[in-house]
């Protein structure tokens, strides 16, 4: 276990359906973030929150929104999803260091999500 | 732009084997931070090694060792007498140095399979 832990692990939706995701990490990092890995593209990063402010959306549609109440929660919130949408989506997080340097990201075990 | 190239998409040896993953790397900047994971059958990615742009010594641990080569902007990756639970998909991904959070930037991945 790596301290971060993803519900539900497994999903399936409509497309007209609203569902969240959650992460929650245990580790006291202070940094957060959501990929999406597909069976066609490599892990792509969605977006970063850095102390609960989002540093990075990497154009995501707005059909995924994310939110961040503290630094140990993240939720990706869904809906009218379609079918390309379909994927394994990761959360991860990181300690900023106060200095420049690039920590390792840890990462949960992902929510396979299936939209039909 | 940053960008990771694993042009090996699988992989296929007999335990016991030799192997040697390849990851090259395109970055412009001068700090920057290289990282392997693994990612079992399970989907969670597991951390394996993180080398800043600044250390170039090869790093060996147990089985597994790093060739970091600037000149050619390559980290590949060896895993020596494989293993079937070594079977996984591998990421090689880049980040530049920052303060806060990261944007890790993953190739696409290698998937080794080990043959009992």
């Amino acid at each position: 276990e790596t301290g971060v832990t993803q519900t539900p692990r497994h999903l399936v939706m409509g497309m007209t359906n609203k569902k969240s995701l959650k992460c929650e990490q245990h580790l006291g990092h202070n940094a957060m973030y959501w990929y999406k890995q597909s069976a066609k593209k490599p892990l792509e990063l969605m977006f970063v929150y850095n102390f609960k402010e989002q540093t990075e959306n990497n154009s995501v549609p707005s059909r995924f929104s994310p939110e961040c109440p503290n630094s140990s929660h993240l939720f990706l919130h869904l809906h009218t999803l379609q079918p390309e949408d379909s994927a394994l989506y990761l959360c991860a997080s990181s300690q900023g260091a106060g200095v420049r340097i690039a920590n390792e990201q840890f990462f949960g075990p992902g929510t396979r999500l299936t939209v039909l | 732009a940053q960008k990771v190239t694993q042009a090996q998409t699988e992989i296929s040896v007999v335990e016991k084997e030799d192997v040697t993953l390849d990851c090259v790397y395109e970055t412009r900047d001068t700090t920057y931070y290289l990282f392997w994971y693994k990612q079992p059958p399970s989907g969670e990615l597991v951390f394996l090694i993180r080398r800043n742009s600044f250390d170039e010594q090869n790093e060996i641990s147990g089985r597994y060792s790093w060739n970091f080569q600037k000149s050619t902007s390559s980290f590949n990756f060896t895993i020596t007498a494989s293993q079937v639970v070594d079977s996984a998909v591998y990421f090689c991904a880049l980040s530049e140095a920052s303060q806060g959070a990261q944007k890790l930037v993953f190739g696409q991945g290698t998937r080794l399979t080990i043959n009992p």
